[in-house]
């Protein structure tokens, strides 16, 4: 079975810098999507973006970027000049390509942005 | 609006009294399923639904049942409600089931079992 891993449970970040959340998944399978979800204190899940495991090139969207790293197993998500609204628990999650109906979702980061 | 719903957003109940929560969504989507949310363990699946009258078990599907009677629908049942029950739901949906589509969330239901 897959598992996704988020080592860092609480990350702060000085608005207008630049943060880094972490994320290793385990897998035996070749093809198969990541996404980063955000979900702000309404609880909301937002989709913040996503990466295909074919795909070499790293996903970005707009001030989040993604470190996808295949080999390492790892998906890490920058956000760039950090605002205030940024501060949520960010979850990441691992959908297989195999028939797999079914988000594995990791722990969760709560990143706070210190004005 | 695009968007899913559930109701009731927030509710206590006691032990072993049954309870529904609602799901829909109006996108006219297939893929349809229900998530629970626990501190420390991120979200877990508790059932999907491909189509209308074809539903299948997620990882912690346990005290749980589902229904999909209309593609719109998709409720949550609780038949005997345990204090181990008591989480943050999520009901999703997705245009299909393929891998790469993404999955809209609703609000989240808060349940408390006493």
């Amino acid at each position: 079975a897959q598992t996704v891993t988020q080592s860092q449970p609480e990350m702060s970040v000085q608005e207008a810098e630049t943060v880094t959340l972490s994320c290793t998944y385990d897998t035996s399978e070749s093809d198969y999507y990541l996404f980063w979800y955000k979900q702000p204190p309404s609880r909301q899940m937002i989709l913040v973006i996503r990466q295909e495991a074919y795909k070499q090139q790293n996903a970005t969207e707009n001030r989040f970027s993604v470190n996808f790293q295949k080999a390492a197993k790892s998906f890490s998500l920058k956000i760039s000049d950090s605002q205030l609204g940024d501060a949520a628990m960010y979850f990441c999650a691992y959908r297989s390509a195999q028939g797999a109906q079914k988000l594995v979702f990791g722990q969760g980061t709560r990143l706070t942005i210190n004005p | 609006e695009a968007q899913v719903t559930q109701n009731p957003r927030y509710l206590i109940t006691v032990t072993g009294k049954k309870l529904t929560v609602t799901c829909s969504q109006n996108m006219n989507h297939e893929y349809m399923s229900w998530y629970r949310q626990d501190p420390g363990l991120g979200l877990r699946q508790i059932y999907y639904s491909m189509n209308v009258e074809v539903t299948d078990k997620g990882d912690v599907p346990e005290g749980y049942k589902v229904s999909r009677k209309e593609k719109r629908n998709f409720p949550l049942i609780l038949e005997s409600p345990s204090p181990n029950q008591t989480s943050l739901y999520f009901c999703a949906s997705s245009q299909g089931a393929l891998e790469w589509e993404t999955q809209y969330f609703g609000p989240g239901t808060r349940l408390l079992v006493l």
